[in-house]
């Protein structure tokens, strides 16, 4: 069965600085990857996925994540952190390109300081 | 940008009572899922709905729990006998390629 891990539980940044999640995930192939986000109380948003082709995936809100195989890591970054993007974000895997069930991490709570 | 609904947002019950949550998928989407995040935890999947039939449910999917697409639009999830332990958020979510997740329905067991 497929896993997903996000080492850091909590990120805390500057508004203004970088960002980087990570997302290591476990499955015998390759699988189809995904980046949500959930502000306070609210559901999930997609920000971004990979299927396949080009390993720099970009999404919404100026997000970009990078596929690398090798690593079996879907890193999620951002260049510069605006006090919005304070949120948890989940990295998913699914193992189909239609009727997935998605396979979440535990999560990364991002606090942005002013 | 076409959404998936969840009705109610919040409901509170007591130990032992019966729920619906309700939700209305994307219209055009096929496939149908229930996920649930208790507090602080991760996000985790209980059933899939394909084709008006379960077709992968998780190991938390246990009798107390069913699903069904009563007609062409609602997509409900029922809870027979509620425990402390459902509390949690419930996600409905649909998808052909891409899941699209609706805004919850937080349900409170007291």
């Amino acid at each position: 069965a497929q896993s997903v891990t996000q080492p850091d539980i909590h990120i805390t940044v500057s508004e203004g600085a970088s960002l980087e999640l990570r997302c290591n995930y476990s499955y015998g192939a390759t699988p189809y990857l995904f980046w949500y986000v959930q502000s306070p109380g609210q559901g999930l948003q997609l920000l971004l996925k990979y299927f396949s082709g080009d390993t720099l995936v970009q999404g919404i809100k100026g997000f970009e994540a990078e596929f690398k195989r090798s690593q079996s890591s879907f890193n999620l970054r951002k260049p510069s952190v605006h006090w919005s993007d304070a949120a948890e974000y989940f990295c998913a895997v699914g193992i189909k390109a239609a009727g997935n069930k998605l396979t979440f991490g535990g999560g990364t709570r991002v606090l942005v300081k002013p | 940008e076409p959404e998936v609904t969840q009705t109610p947002s919040h409901q509170v019950t007591q130990m032992g009572q019966e729920v619906i949550l309700r939700c209305v998928p994307i219209s055009n989407h096929l496939y149908f899922y229930w996920y649930r995040q208790i507090l602080g935890q991760k996000v985790e999947f209980l059933v899939s709905f394909y084709n008006n039939e379960i077709s992968e449910k998780s190991e938390i999917f246990d009798d107390q729990f069913s699903v069904e697409r009563p007609d062409g639009s609602n997509f409900t999830l029922k809870i027979r006998s509620t425990k402390l332990e459902d509390s949690a958020m419930y996600f409905c979510a649909s998808s052909s390629r891409v899941m699209t997740f609706g805004p919850g329905t937080r349900l409170t067991v007291l």
